[in-house]
């Protein structure tokens, strides 16, 4: 039951701006949206989350819509080492607030 | 500083043998997750403690699945007699604090490398 839906795949150039976009059309009022990545071969990071206010840290920025039914992540200056699978998820409100995963975007950055 | 350890790397396995899988969390960390994660898909959610406490286990595909943690440090995923629909990453995710409402770092989830189980 992923809450979110993501394009499969995305090229970026390297040293340009990477926007993953993400829909999340069914989000509830309290679910905070969540961004992963996930290198080959290695477990998911942490990139990011917010509520409905963007937020920026030092690996990127997060802009979610007013309406809160879409999100973008945007990595700044991409470099060939953010090449993974980006998963944008949302924290349902359940006992443990689990995260529920989509299929995620296969982003690859090209020198 | 450590990160989530998991062991072993890779596990193969013959059909109907037992397999214990090992996650070491983050040292301090009162919660600990453990995902499924199929080829190219994403992580599928098993079961959640809380120190040494069991609190959800509806993820658990069948009762061959079994987790622990007793100290409320170091967890156990065991799996009997396994079956080829099991063949996965297995991944496991502490965080410093229980899951919250108010979503912070403290209840961030960080994730070990995996372990990834080939039963033939």
């Amino acid at each position: 039951d992923a809450k979110t839906t993501q394009p499969p795949s995305m090229d970026c150039a390297e040293g340009r701006a990477a926007n993953l976009p993400c829909n999340h059309s069914t989000i509830s009022g309290n679910e905070y949206v969540y961004w992963y990545r996930q290198i080959h071969s290695q477990g998911p990071q942490y990139i990011i989350h917010g509520l409905k206010n963007n937020e920026t840290n030092e690996m990127a920025s997060l802009i979610i819509t007013e309406d809160r039914k879409s999100s973008t992540l945007i990595l700044p200056h991409a470099t060939l080492r953010d090449t993974a699978v980006y998963y944008c998820i949302v924290r349902v409100v359940r006992s443990n607030y689990q995260l529920i995963w989509g299929a995620g975007t296969k982003l690859i950055i090209k020198p | 500083g450590a990160g989530v350890s998991q062991s072993p790397r890779y596990k193969v396995a013959k059909r109907g043998q037992d397999v214990a899988l090992r996650c070491d969390p983050i040292s301090g960390h009162v919660s600990l997750f453990w995902y499924q994660q199929a080829l190219g898909q994403g992580p599928e959610f098993l079961t959640y403690f809380q120190n040494e406490a069991q609190l959800d286990k509806s993820g658990l595909p069948s009762d061959r699945f079994f987790a622990e943690r007793p100290e409320g440090s170091v967890s156990t995923l065991k799996i009997q007699r396994t079956q080829q629909e099991d063949s996965a990453v297995y991944l496991c995710a502490s965080s410093l604090e229980p899951p919250a409402g108010l979503a912070d770092l403290t209840d961030t989830q960080y994730f070990g490398p995996g372990t990834r189980l080939t039963v033939l």
